[in-house]
């Protein structure tokens, strides 16, 4: 089973600032890695999969990168509705299952 | 346009069944993969089941054996049978969808989720 771990769990910035969040996988998910943002009482929202293609509608400030076991999603310039959780995720073949990490929290500093 | 809407949720004593429905519009569930995704209050997501558009399903080992999850491609709809339901069940239930795409892991549309509570 391949375990994902996230850091760091709470990043406090300002906006207008640049955030990097990183997810680590336990052994090789090649790219296949998807994040996603999830802000209070809603659903999570895909913006990366593939590691680095963002999804459909999603604002080119958000980036990601890596390959292998590790993994980084970069907000270029927070802008206020950017404060939410980001989360990370992948599958596993065998057993077949699919894992989040335990998320990212950006906050207000 | 794809939505997603979940409904069946609510507050079930342990022990009991319950069962969620995800009504579909926009696409035909039979041909994407579709999951059940939860969140217990204030902590992180969790994959539930998953069913594939060949009709294979898994489930993850927190609910295997007390979860079925299953679809109605006449009525497009995604359902979650869960039995011997415990309090650590209790949580927001989301169905998510798969892309379709020969290697799918991740989910491009969400639901907006149902509560399950398991109190007594």
């Amino acid at each position: 089973e391949i375990v994902l771990t996230q850091s760091p769990a709470t990043l406090s910035l300002s906006p207008g600032e640049r955030a990097t969040l990183s997810c680590r996988a336990s052994q090789s998910v090649s790219s296949h890695l998807a994040w996603y943002q999830q802000k209070p009482g809603q659903a999570p929202r895909l913006l990366i999969y593939d590691a680095s293609n963002r999804a459909t509608g999603i604002s080119a400030r958000f980036s990601g990168s890596g390959s292998g076991t590790d993994f980084t999603l970069t907000i270029s310039s927070l802008e206020p509705e950017d404060f939410a959780v980001y989360y990370c995720q992948q599958r596993s073949n065998w057993p077949l299952l699919f894992t989040f990490g335990p998320g990212t929290k950006v906050d207000i500093k | 346009e794809v939505q997603l809407v979940e409904s069946g949720g609510g507050l079930i004593q342990p022990g009991g069944s319950l069962r969620l429905s995800c009504a579909a519009s926009g696409f035909t569930v039979s041909s994407n993969y579709m999951s059940w995704v939860r969140q217990a209050p204030g902590k992180g997501l969790e994959w539930v089941s998953v069913i594939y558009s060949d009709g294979a399903i898994y489930y993850a080992d927190s609910v295997k054996g007390r979860f079925t999850i299953s679809r109605d491609n006449s009525k497009n709809t995604l359902y979650l049978q869960m039995n011997s339901l415990r309090a650590e069940d209790t949580a927001v239930y989301y169905c998510a969808r798969g892309p379709m795409i020969v290697v799918g892991y991740y989910f491009d549309y969400w639901g907006q989720g149902t509560l399950v509570t398991v109190s007594s």
